[in-house]
């Protein structure tokens, strides 16, 4: 592979679920990120990691939580999940975290019914 | 609070140019992203501004004022494929995007 994978592509699940979303790249990036995106809004924040082993608080990180055991894979997890989850989630990558560009996955459509 | 404004559509034909504008008020400013994103799929990087001017690659250009909080995204020779949304993304102080919520482009024969 070349790139960034997301599985699955699309989900559909029913509140009070848990799912894990993963996220894997061979790009060697060190900083990998978590967005969603809602119609009529922009791509918003919802964890990030600078590093394998660090994490970080987005703009939107409440319901969701991550891990960065290793460069290459970042999955986020939705504990209990609730409609207002109903998204695209897209995952996105960068040689390094503050100063360069962002590439992203192909997303996951999630349906929270 | 951080804003980022675009206008949510526009209409264009081919052949023609366009000119997607981008309007931010954000805490810092260090750096101006230009994506495209075709429905159904991941944004992609076109352009990054971060001093002052206009940056061109190819059909696209782009072009920024610090000062004025401002950003325009040109598309010349349009052409079918280039129908998508074009998403304005501004990098804070704190070394965060904040994202617009595109501008969706259509293309018309």
């Amino acid at each position: 592979i070349a790139g960034i994978t997301q599985a699955p592509t699309s989900q559909i699940l029913a509140a009070g679920r848990r799912m894990t979303l993963r996220c894997t790249q061979d790009m060697r990036h060190n900083a990998m990120y978590w967005y969603r995106q809602d119609l009529g809004l922009g791509l918003r924040l919802i964890h990030y990691s600078n590093t394998a082993g660090t994490t970080g608080k987005g703009e939107v990180p409440d319901g969701y939580s991550v891990s960065r055991a290793n460069t290459d894979d970042f999955p986020l997890t939705l504990a209990s999940a609730v409609p207002s989850q109903t998204s695209v989630y897209f995952c996105a990558s960068s040689v390094e975290g503050s100063t360069d560009t962002q590439y992203f996955g192909p997303g996951t459509r999630l349906t929270v019914l | 609070g951080q804003n980022i404004d675009q206008p949510t559509e526009m209409t264009a034909t081919e052949g023609a140019i366009v000119q997607i504008n981008c309007t931010y008020q954000t805490s810092g400013f260090n750096g101006l992203f230009w994506y495209q994103q075709h429905a159904g799929e991941a944004p992609t990087f076109l352009s990054y501004n971060v001093l002052d001017g206009l940056e061109e690659k190819g059909r696209f250009s782009s072009f920024l004022s610090r000062s004025k909080g401002y950003s325009y995204l040109l598309l010349k020779e349009l052409q079918m494929k280039d129908s998508a949304s074009y998403l304005c993304a501004v990098r804070d102080s704190n070394y965060q995007l904040i994202w617009g919520a595109g501008t969706k482009l259509i293309i018309k024969p």
